[in-house]
């Protein structure tokens, strides 16, 4: 089983539509998680960061947090053309200091807002 | 302006040559990272350090060398050892912070290199 594993892309919405992302992680004792943008042929950019089982709103974006079923997602409102791009769920695997610093990372969804 | 540069933007190697990507930062972050990367599959961790003059492998370290002589400064050094070394090479930093490790990572733009 990986680590960090995210839904199989690619994955194609309308513009205007909403784009759900998911991830799951194998480590109960994860404390942090992360969603990164990566436009093609560029660097990851940070668009999302939680900690807490819930919900954290940024603008369009969402991200969800089950600590239980080891689940976090990422929803997109009102996708624009401007979304496309690979989506990269990060896990700060492990609790406290036994893995401190470390990121794991999925292995991205290609996801594509057509107009 | 504050950010995580990495030099040179391509690079080109001969089989068996060693090379050393850049990578500086002026965020005053005290830890730093090297990933690489290769076509439609996620971050692979190389090297980290989350002080100066100390660093430990991560996950694919055979191949790689590193130093941390100064805060600003992680170089990698890519060496003949390394039997595919053609990939996209990134660079992060972050700021430890405590026992809990939030470890927000920003990453640099990357270094792309080609084994010829």
């Amino acid at each position: 089983q990986k680590e960090v594993e995210q839904n199989s892309g690619p994955l194609s919405v309308p513009e205007g539509a909403i784009a759900s992302l998911n991830c799951t992680y194998s480590d109960r004792g994860s404390q942090s998680f992360f969603w990164y943008r990566q436009y093609s042929g560029k660097s990851p950019e940070l668009i999302m960061s939680i900690y807490s089982n819930g919900d954290k709103e940024d603008g369009r974006f969402t991200a969800q947090l089950n600590k239980a079923s080891q689940y976090v997602s990422l929803l997109i409102r009102d996708s624009q053309p401007s979304d496309s791009a690979t989506y990269l769920c990060a896990v700060n695997i492990g609790a406290g200091g036994t893995s401190y610093g470390k990121l794991t990372f999925g292995q991205g969804t290609i996801l594509t807002v057509h107009p | 302006d504050g950010g995580i540069t990495q030099s040179p933007k391509y690079l080109f190697r001969k089989e068996g040559q060693n090379v050393t990507l850049s990578c500086e930062q002026n965020l005053n972050h005290d830890a730093m990272y090297w990933y690489r990367q290769d076509p439609g599959q996620g971050l692979r961790l190389i090297y980290y350090s989350q002080i100066v003059n100390d660093f430990q492998k991560g996950d694919i370290a055979e191949g790689y060398s590193v130093s941390r002589e100064k805060k600003e400064s992680f170089p990698l050094t890519v060496t003949s050892a390394q039997k595919n070394p053609t990939a996209f090479y990134l660079c992060a930093s972050s700021i430890p912070s405590g026992r809990v490790s939030y470890n927000e990572q920003f990453f640099g733009p990357g270094t792309r290199l080609t084994v010829l």
